[in-house]
């Protein structure tokens, strides 16, 4: 199975703070990943496929780079409301994978 | 507005067996892959099962193959997860996804339930 890690495994932050989290995977992905918001008690949310493009709905201060095996999640002004913890996932292979969620909470 | 409602969940001994069900509506449920995604309290995501749109095909985790069945009935607009030879460790809020683009992701979420695995 393919392996992913992320990193920092939290971060505290302020509101209107860039953020920047990194996700890797033990092998080449192409552009197959995903990532996802989770607050306590919901479901995820898709914010970014294929790396890089924006889901329909998830603000623009969200965005997704990367390919290979390194990939980040950046957050351009962080919003009260995205404090929240960060998942990565690939689809490259079979099984899809998530990485263990990088938390995000107020400084 | 696409929703999926999840219900089935609950407590359960070891060994026993429940019926989890995804009540689709909103979209055209027979034209796409759908997935269980479990998380254990407190940790991360795992993939469960996938189908295809037809139930033709279907694929487990090793954690779970021979012991759960995944099916559709896309006359009903309803997703399923039959798990037998319960164990502490399949304890975990589970979730139903929709497959969203060819990229592998999915973009909708049940907002899950709880399985509890406990004597």
């Amino acid at each position: 199975d393919i392996q992913m890690t992320q990193s920092p495994s939290s971060v505290s932050a302020s509101v209107g703070d860039r953020v920047t989290i990194t996700c890797r995977a033990s092998q080449g992905i192409s552009s197959w990943l995903a990532w996802y918001q989770q607050k306590p008690g919901k479901a995820p949310k898709l914010l970014i496929y294929a790396a890089s493009s924006l889901q329909s709905g998830v603000p623009s201060r969200f965005s997704g780079s990367g390919s290979g095996t390194d990939f980040t999640l950046t957050i351009s002004s962080l919003q009260p409301e995205d404090f929240a913890t960060y998942y990565c996932q690939q689809a490259n292979s079979f099984p899809v994978t998530f990485g263990p969620g990088t938390k995000v909470d107020i400084k | 507005e696409v929703q999926l409602v999840e219900s089935g969940g609950g407590l359960v001994q070891p060994g026993g067996s429940l019926r989890l069900s995804c009540a689709a509506s909103g979209f055209t449920f027979s034209s796409y892959w759908m997935h269980w995604v479990r998380q254990a309290p407190g940790k991360g995501l795992v993939w469960v099962s996938r189908i295809n749109s037809d139930g033709s095909s279907t694929s487990y985790a090793d954690s779970v193959k021979g012991r759960f069945t995944i099916s559709r009935d896309n006359a009903k607009n309803t997703l399923y997860l039959q798990m037998n030879s319960l164990r502490a460790e399949d304890t975990a809020v589970y979730y139903c996804a929709r497959g969203g683009t060819l990229y592998g992701d999915y973009d909708y979420w049940g907002q899950g339930t709880l399985v509890t695995v406990s004597s």
